[in-house]
């Protein structure tokens, strides 16, 4: 089974500050995929950055970008330049592609404040 | 495209009784999902579908529990003699397969058994 650990329940970033939050997973596979979700206050989840477990270059999303390391199964999110819109619920996903229905396996989730 | 949509948006229930939520997805997307997510967790999966074939459902979903897709469009999800142990926010979820495999959340129905 997958499991997915976020040991960040909460945090907090001063506006214009960088924040990381952390996620590490375990799984067996080698072919996966990993996402980051922002879930605003009283909104719908939407996707902040992706990985593709074969690719060794971290993916980049303007100002998202994650720090992927595969040996250590650890996956974080950097936030630079922290805005207020950043406030939100940020989970942690779990993909395999060789499962049938590629469902997610989600972490527990952080809660960041962005501190005016 | 206006996204996932889900309905209704809140619904509280007395014990016992029974509810249905409806999802609309994107419309090309030909995979659909539901999750249940309850406070301090992140969403756990219970069923999906690829068009209107239910493929898979976790061990999550009670007997109480049936989702349909019919005509690989719109979905259902009915939970029968509802308990308090149900209360939640059933989120659901589209994708297009052999896509990217980014799922498209909807806002979630938000469901209050008394």
């Amino acid at each position: 089974a997958q499991t997915v650990t976020q040991s960040q329940p909460e945090m907090s970033v001063q506006e214009a500050e960088t924040v990381t939050l952390s996620c590490t997973y375990d799984t067996s596979e080698n072919n996966y995929y990993l996402f980051w979700y922002k879930q605003p206050p009283s909104r719908q989840m939407i996707l902040v950055i992706r990985q593709e477990a074969y690719k060794q270059q971290n993916a980049t999303e303007n100002r998202f970008s994650v720090n992927f390391q595969k040996a250590a199964k650890s996956f974080s999110l950097k936030i630079s330049d922290s805005q207020l819109g950043d406030t939100a619920m940020y989970f942690c996903a779990f993909m395999n592609p060789s499962l049938t229905g590629n469902q997610f396996y989600f972490g527990t989730g952080t809660s960041l404040t962005v501190i005016p | 495209d206006t996204g996932v949509s889900q309905d209704p948006r809140h619904k509280i229930t007395k014990r016992g009784q029974n509810v249905t939520f409806r999802c609309d997805p994107i419309s090309e997307h030909n995979r659909l999902y539901w999750y249940r997510q309850t406070l301090g967790q992140g969403p756990e999966f219970l069923t999906y579908f690829q068009n209107e074939a239910q493929l898979e459902k976790s061990r999550l979903l009670s007997d109480r529990f049936s989702a349909e897709r019919p005509k690989g469009s719109f979905s259902t999800l009915e939970i029968q003699r509802t308990e308090q142990g149900d209360s939640a926010m059933y989120l659901c979820a589209s994708s297009l397969a052999g896509g990217s495999y980014e799922q498209y959340f909807g806002p979630g129905t938000r469901l209050t058994v008394t």
